[in-house]
């Protein structure tokens, strides 16, 4: 069954230091996003992109976080310089179908720990 | 900017007991998808509902779409220790955004 695969699992930075989180999407999907998690709490929006572009972002995506799609597989969120309130699960997903409609598959998602 | 909420917040069963939570948001929805979050885990999609009013069953789960397009409930019967995990409504605001809910987190007691 193809899946979203996201690496690292588990990354720990001091902050102020950049940070790429990346991530695989299922090959034919054509809507990526990334979503955190702080511990215990709801999972938040941060960004979606869709045809080598962002087409939506939520505040909390701010100066210091960009995405990119380098290749035709790898799907990535860099954080310039990291916060302490940076700490959080974060999540990759793909969806596939049109642009309104379809399941999100998400990655396991990359454990941030900001000291 | 939009809101989606969730009540109840948690919700302790014993199993076989029946479960509900209820999702609302503050602006009207083109759809409305569902999630489940094992505990340490990613949200895994459960189902997606598009009209108004429309009911979807999968076995012990019912998934309700209100009329008005701001409201949603899953609803479980007869409870089992399986169903643990945080439950998460997810409603699209905008063409490509989905805003989560706040969760509902099901604990099962045997």
């Amino acid at each position: 069954e193809p899946e979203v695969t996201q690496t690292p699992s588990h990354q720990v930075t001091q902050m102020g230091q950049e940070v790429i989180l990346r991530c695989v999407p299922i090959s034919n999907h054509l809507y990526f996003y990334w979503y955190r998690q702080i511990l215990g709490q709801k999972v938040e929006f941060l960004v979606s992109f869709y045809n080598n572009e962002i087409s939506e972002k939520s505040e909390i995506f701010d100066d210091q976080f960009s995405v990119e799609r380098p290749d035709g597989s790898n799907f990535t969120l860099k954080i310039r310089s990291t916060k302490l309130e940076d700490s959080a699960m974060y999540f990759c997903a793909s969806r596939a179908g049109t642009a309104n409609t379809g399941e999100l598959f998400f990655g396991e998602g990359s454990r941030l720990t900001v000291l | 900017g939009q809101q989606v909420m969730q009540i109840p917040q948690y919700q302790h069963v014993q199993e076989g007991e029946d479960f509900t939570t209820y999702c609302n948001s503050s602006t009207t929805l083109s759809n409305i998808q569902w999630y489940k979050q094992r505990p340490g885990g990613h949200p895994v999609f459960l189902i997606q509902l598009v009209k108004s009013g429309e009911v979807k069953k999968q076995k012990r789960l019912t998934f309700q779409f209100g009329e008005a397009k701001k409201n949603s409930s899953l609803h479980i019967t007869a409870t089992q220790t399986t169903d643990v995990g945080t439950y998460f409504c997810a409603g699209l605001g905008g063409t490509y955004k989905y805003i989560f809910g706040t969760g509902t987190r099901l604990k099962v007691l045997a």
